[in-house]
């Protein structure tokens, strides 16, 4: 049974481009959440989504934004890159109907360098 | 408010000691307390979690202690290995509906020595 994987493992892009990051979530998870690792900090949370549709997000600008396709998998887009941008992507999945102790399971991320 | 505030930034012990690390916050709300770990290259994974109506919890080598009146939890690592290296994360959240909103600490490094 594969966990969460993410794709690329590994970008580097130049100030002002956009990026697309890719998410498939556990089986039989039907939600996905996205934070930002910034270098030696914890993880912040960007959005989550269920059913296609974002249901929280954290305080990032509208320059974040993200899709959720009808087979859970999930896509985070960034436009307008700056530096402040580099940091490690992660995705997240779970079940939204579930208790709370049900783990949610993070990928391995991807590592987004800014040049 | 919504932080959670972690130490001490770095750890080192040697084999079968115990660390221990803190976590304080302020948000009264806050109802889900877990604990993360995290190794280089790989994604946070969940070690155990608390809910502030007990005080403490135990999940094999791991243990959580809550004071709910200080607004502070701890984790514990009964006889450490090296295998035990790694990076920790507390974390808090609160309402069903923000169950996958966690707010994270700042982490702490964990050096196990043999």
């Amino acid at each position: 049974d594969a966990g969460v994987t993410q794709s690329p493992t590994h970008l580097i892009k130049t100030r002002g481009q956009q990026v697309t990051l890719r998410c498939s979530p556990k089986s039989g998870h039907d939600t996905v959440s996205w934070y930002q690792q910034a270098l030696g900090q914890g993880p912040q949370f960007i959005f989550q989504y269920y059913e296609e549709e974002e249901r929280q997000r954290g305080n990032f600008p509208d320059r974040f934004s993200g899709h959720q396709f009808p087979n859970y998998s999930s896509e985070l887009n960034v436009n307008a890159l700056w530096l402040g941008d580099s940091a490690l992507y992660l995705c997240a999945s779970s079940l939204l109907v579930a208790d709370r102790d049900e783990k949610l399971f993070f990928g391995s991320g991807t590592q987004l360098s800014v040049l | 408010q919504q932080q959670v505030k972690q130490s001490p930034q770095s750890l080192i012990v040697q084999k079968g000691g115990i660390p221990i690390i803190n976590c304080a916050y302020e948000n009264t709300a806050f109802d889900y307390f877990p604990w993360y770990q995290q190794f280089p290259g790989k994604g946070p994974a969940l070690l155990i979690a608390i809910r502030p109506d007990v005080s403490e919890k135990k999940e094999g080598r791991f243990t959580i202690s809550f004071n709910k009146s200080a607004k502070q939890f701890s984790l514990h690592i009964m006889d450490s290995q090296p295998g035990d290296s790694a990076t920790y994360f507390c974390a808090a959240t609160y309402g069903v509906d923000s169950s996958y909103k966690l707010i994270f600490g700042s982490g702490t490094r964990l050096l196990v020595r043999p």
